[in-house]
């Protein structure tokens, strides 16, 4: 089956400071990535969608100058949260689609867990 | 934005019984899709259904999609503890996935 990493799985760092998080659609090409952001005992948000070359789509209220997304090729999607701040403390999920069976299906990768001091 | 509406938001019971969770949502829909998460983990697809289906088995798993309503469900026959869990509907209406809020099923052995 379709299987999506992410790396770092978790990762802790002081406020103010950037994080970069890798999601890589491993057997397969994803045309378009989702990023989803879920905090504790909620559901997942879809924070934004990107497709390979070309500019993120950002969900309502979700800052574009905060969270920088990057879809340079077809099989990695980065996510960086900026000037990190307690409250983006998070668990942050991506999907793939796979693209070229045009498939419905989204690929989840297993998670990165934010924890902001 | 949140499309899809769940409940219960908890459901507790013994080894063995089944288990219905339902989802509501708001707008049309290609496909209504079910996932399940351990604690902190990543997410499991379950089942996919089609807006032209009306029902679909997959092993111990049955769900239904009523497009009239807006609703759907889905039943977990003869629960282990193993099905622990939470478990979130998703909607896809124009290729992204919307979750609803989740139900938290814990199987008692």
């Amino acid at each position: 089956g379709a299987v999506v990493s992410q790396h770092p799985s978790w990762v802790i760092c002081k406020s103010g400071t950037s994080v970069k998080i890798e999601c890589r659609s491993l057997d397969f090409q994803a045309t378009t990535m989702f990023w989803y952001r879920q905090f504790p005992k909620q559901s997942l948000m879809l924070m934004a969608t990107s497709n390979e070359g070309s500019k993120a789509t950002y969900e309502q209220g979700v800052e574009k100058d905060k969270f920088l997304i990057n879809h340079a090729s077809l099989t990695l999607s980065t996510l960086t949260v900026t000037s990190a701040h307690p409250e983006d403390s998070s668990f942050y999920i991506c999907s793939a689609r796979d693209g070229t069976s045009g498939g419905k299906e989204q690929y989840f990768g297993p998670g990165t867990r934010l924890t902001v001091t | 934005s949140q499309q899809g509406e769940e409940d219960p938001q908890a459901l507790s019971i013994q080894e063995g019984e089944n288990a219905t969770m339902n989802c509501s949502y708001k707008t049309s829909i290609n496909n209504l899709q079910w996932y399940r998460q351990n604690s902190g983990r990543g997410l499991v697809h379950l089942i996919l259904i089609r807006s032209n289906e009306r029902e679909k088995h997959s092993g111990r798993l049955r769900v239904t999609l009523d497009t009239s309503k807006k609703s759907s469900s889905l039943l977990i026959t003869a629960s282990r503890a193993a099905d622990t869990a939470s478990y979130f509907c998703a909607t896809d209406a124009g290729g992204k996935l919307i979750f609803g809020q989740g139900t938290e099923l814990s199987v008692k052995p």
